[in-house]
């Protein structure tokens, strides 16, 4: 059981260049999360999924955007890169609680970050 | 917006001694606060959570009480070991019209041998 994995672990890039950031679980579960980390700011979110094929707005999505490919992959794609999104990005998943209440959260599994600087 | 605050900054402690961290939360619809705890280089992981219905949790040297009406939580550490020493993240979470979980910006702990 590998967990959340993402690739790559670190990427440079210029002004304007484009990439995608690749997220995996194999826990079967339905939701996944896309958080970036700024010192002294903790984890915003990005984008999250709440279920296959579904995708929805954080708190930060400008930039930037998803793709739920499967149950199992979450991608968050930077069309056009700029300095202010040099930061360290975190893919998680989650599953609700079994037997509780759909408005309820439930522990979040995180990958272990790509680190991302645009210069 | 919605926020959560969380104090102290930075926490030092000599081994043995407890540690307490506090958070606070805006948004009264919140039901769901958990703690994470990130090491060096790792990315963040579930120690502790409790959820709206509970106003206390214990789990062996960590414990989170949260006060619903104040509109805050605290995590304790008793009997702090050097391996206790990283950075900790209270959150407030709630599902109700969409999905949304806010992260405190962290409070990191060094536990002095």
């Amino acid at each position: 059981n590998a967990g959340v994995t993402q690739t790559p672990k670190f990427q440079v890039l210029k002004t304007g260049q484009s990439m995608t950031l690749q997220c995996a679980q194999d826990m079967n579960h339905n939701s996944m999360y896309w958080y970036r980390q700024d010192p002294g700011m903790g984890l915003r979110l990005i984008y999250y999924s709440a279920s296959e094929g579904t995708t929805d707005k954080g708190e930060v999505p400008n930039g930037y955007n998803v793709s739920r490919l499967n149950k199992r992959e979450f991608s968050l794609r930077l069309e056009s890169a700029a300095p202010s999104q040099t930061s360290v990005y975190f893919c998680a998943s989650s599953e609700p609680p079994s037997g509780g209440p759909v408005t309820t959260d439930n522990e979040q599994f995180f990958g272990p970050g790509t680190r991302l600087t645009v210069l | 917006g919605e926020n959560v605050e969380q104090h102290p900054s930075t926490l030092s402690v000599q081994e043995g001694d407890s540690a307490v961290i506090k958070c606070t939360y805006s948004d009264s619809a919140s039901n769901y606060f958990p703690w994470y705890k990130q090491e060096l280089g790792k990315g963040p992981q579930l120690i502790i959570d409790i959820r709206s219905n509970v106003g206390e949790k214990k789990d062996q040297r960590i414990a989170v009480t949260l006060n619903k009406t104040a509109k805050h939580f605290s995590l304790h550490i008793t009997e702090t070991q050097p391996e206790d020493s990283a950075v900790y993240f209270c959150a407030a979470s709630m599902k109700t019209g969409g999905f949304k979980t806010i992260f405190g910006a962290g409070t990191r702990l060094f536990v002095k041998a």
